[in-house]
C-alpha cells in the first residue's frame, strides 16, 4: 500500500512570509495528525483530524497556524506569518482505529522548514 | 498528563554488539500501548516494536526486544547484533487513546 505522502520536502522562507504544507494519508485512514519536530526534540502534536473534523488543536498556535482537511482525505497546514522559531520538520501521520494499537501511526517523510 | 522520558541523548555501540536504550513514562492509565520508532536521516518514522500494557510477555522483533516493567513504568529497547543501518534517532512513544506522545529521543551511532 502507498505510504503517507507529504510535499514539499524542503522549504526555505523569510520570516513573516507564509508557507503551506500538503499531506495525503493512507487510503482509508480516517485519522490524520500534524506534528512539529524541532531539531533535537521529539515530535509534538499540533492538530488531529477525524475525517474532516478537528478533534484536538489545543497545541496549535492559532494566531499563525491553520489547518484543514477537506473531504476527509488530503490536508494542508499553513503558517502565516512565519517566525524564526517555526523552523522545524513538520510530520504528517495517519491511522485508523482498527490498526492504531497494532501499528501506531504511519508517518510521512516530513517537510523541513527553515525560516531565515 | 502522560509524559515520556528518554534520559540518554546519545549512545554508541560497535557493530555486532548489543545496546540498550532506556525509556520511562508516567501515566495513571492501566491500558495503553508503548512503541519504539526509528528515525533515520530520511526523517520518516519507522515502527520498530510495540508492547501492549496488558501483556506481561516482552515483545520481540528479530534483533529488537523490549524489557517492559509496568510497575516501574519502564520500557527499554535492546538491539542485538547491532548493524550500521541501525544508526538513527530512536523515539519511545506512549498511546492510551489515539494520541502518540513522544520522548525526546536517543541518537544511536553504530561504529564499524
Amino acid at each position: 500500500e502507498a505510504g503517507v505522502a507529504q510535499s514539499p520536502r524542503y522549504k526555505i522562507i523569510e520570516k513573516r512570509q507564509s508557507v503551506a504544507f500538503w499531506c495525503n494519508p493512507i487510503s482509508g485512514h480516517a485519522t490524520l495528525y500534524w506534528y512539529q519536530q524541532i531539531l533535537g526534540q521529539g515530535p509534538k502534536l499540533l492538530i488531529q483530524f477525524q475525517n474532516n473534523g478537528v478533534v484536538d488543536d489545543s497545541q496549535l498556535p492559532k494566531d499563525r497556524f491553520s489547518a484543514e482537511r477537506l473531504k476527509g482525505v488530503d490536508s494542508t497546514l499553513k503558517i502565516q506569518p512565519a517566525k524564526l522559531e517555526d523552523s522545524a520538520v513538520y510530520l504528517c501521520a495517519s491511522t485508523s482505529p482498527k490498526t492504531q494499537g497494532r501499528y501506531g501511526y504511519t508517518f510521512g517523510s516530513g517537510t523541513r522548514l527553515t525560516v531565515v | 498528563a502522560q509524559t515520556v522520558t528518554q534520559s540518554q541523548p546519545e549512545m554508541s555501540v560497535q557493530e555486532a554488539e548489543t545496546v540498550t536504550l532506556s525509556c520511562t513514562y508516567d501515566t495513571s492509565e492501566s491500558n495503553y500501548y508503548l512503541f519504539w520508532y526509528k528515525q533515520p536521516p530520511s526523517r520518516q518514522m519507522i515502527l520498530v516494536i510495540r508492547q501492549e500494557a496488558y501483556k506481561q510477555q516482552n515483545a520481540t522483533e528479530n534483533r529488537f526486544s523490549v524489557n517492559f516493567q509496568k510497575a516501574a513504568k519502564s520500557f527499554s529497547l535492546k538491539i542485538s547484533d547491532s548493524q550500521l543501518g541501525d544508526t538513527a534517532m530512536y523515539f519511545c512513544a506512549f498511546m492510551n487513546t489515539d494520541k502518540l506522545i513522544f520522548g525526546t529521543g536517543t541518537r544511536l551511532q553504530v561504529f564499524p
